[in-house]
């Protein structure tokens, strides 16, 4: 069975540090892989997604940036982080080819900017 | 207009009561859906997907859809305190990497 996992669970950074969120996934090859972001009253904002090793869609501009430098591994990056990157992200994956996209997501890590 | 429209609640009903909870789309486009349940600081789940109108069954939960209203239903029978949660619709065109999702409905199911 295939398992996602996120880490770390919770982090509390000052502004203009940098941050790295890192998201595995287990038991599939070759995942289509996301970021989200989830505030409060705005539901689920997509980020980032790629189809494949190196290959990075970004669906907003901001100061986050994603890798993914093996099959099963995705990282958001920040260089300075804002008050407003404050928030909860979400990695998730979806069976490539599978035509409905259904997508299963990780824990999630809680991410507050002081 | 939003492409998926989902009332945020909140939602308060006694355990026990069948629960409604719907989403409106306006993109004719989509073509399968998805209903996802969140506890509180956890991750979505998915419960149910569907691709075509009509209804489905998965124990307590029936999704149902309705194409050409543009409008798709998660009902729950016998809800339990443990439901308690915010339930996301999801949709896609299929085949395109992307979920539109609404912005969920908080449910409290009272003991």
């Amino acid at each position: 069975s295939q398992t996602i996992h996120q880490w770390p669970a919770t982090l509390v950074q000052p502004v203009g540090s940098p941050l790295s969120l890192e998201c595995t996934v287990e038991g599939t090859s070759n995942p289509n892989l996301y970021w989200y972001r989830q505030a409060a009253g705005r539901g689920l904002q997509l980020l980032f997604y790629s189809v494949g090793i190196g290959q990075i869609s970004s669906e907003v501009p901001q100061n986050l940036s994603a890798s993914r430098p093996q099959d099963r591994q995705f990282i958001l990056s920040s260089k300075k982080l804002l008050l407003s990157d404050s928030g909860f992200y979400l990695c998730a994956w979806s069976v490539p080819g599978y035509s409905t996209d259904t997508q299963y997501f990780g824990p999630g890590t809680r991410l507050t900017v002081l | 207009q939003k492409e998926v429209e989902q009332d945020p609640g909140p939602l308060s009903v006694p355990e026990g009561a069948i629960v409604s909870l719907n989403c409106t789309y306006s993109n004719s486009a989509f073509q399968y859906f998805m209903w996802y349940r969140q506890y509180s600081r956890k991750g979505p789940e998915l419960l149910m997907y569907t691709y075509s109108s009509g209804n489905k069954e998965d124990g307590r939960f029936t999704a149902q859809v309705d194409k050409s209203s543009k409008y798709i239903s998660l009902f729950i029978r016998d809800s339990q305190p443990s439901d308690s949660a915010t339930y996301l619709c999801a949709m896609s065109r299929g085949s395109n990497y992307k979920l539109t999702f609404g912005k969920g409905t908080l449910l409290t199911v009272n003991p």
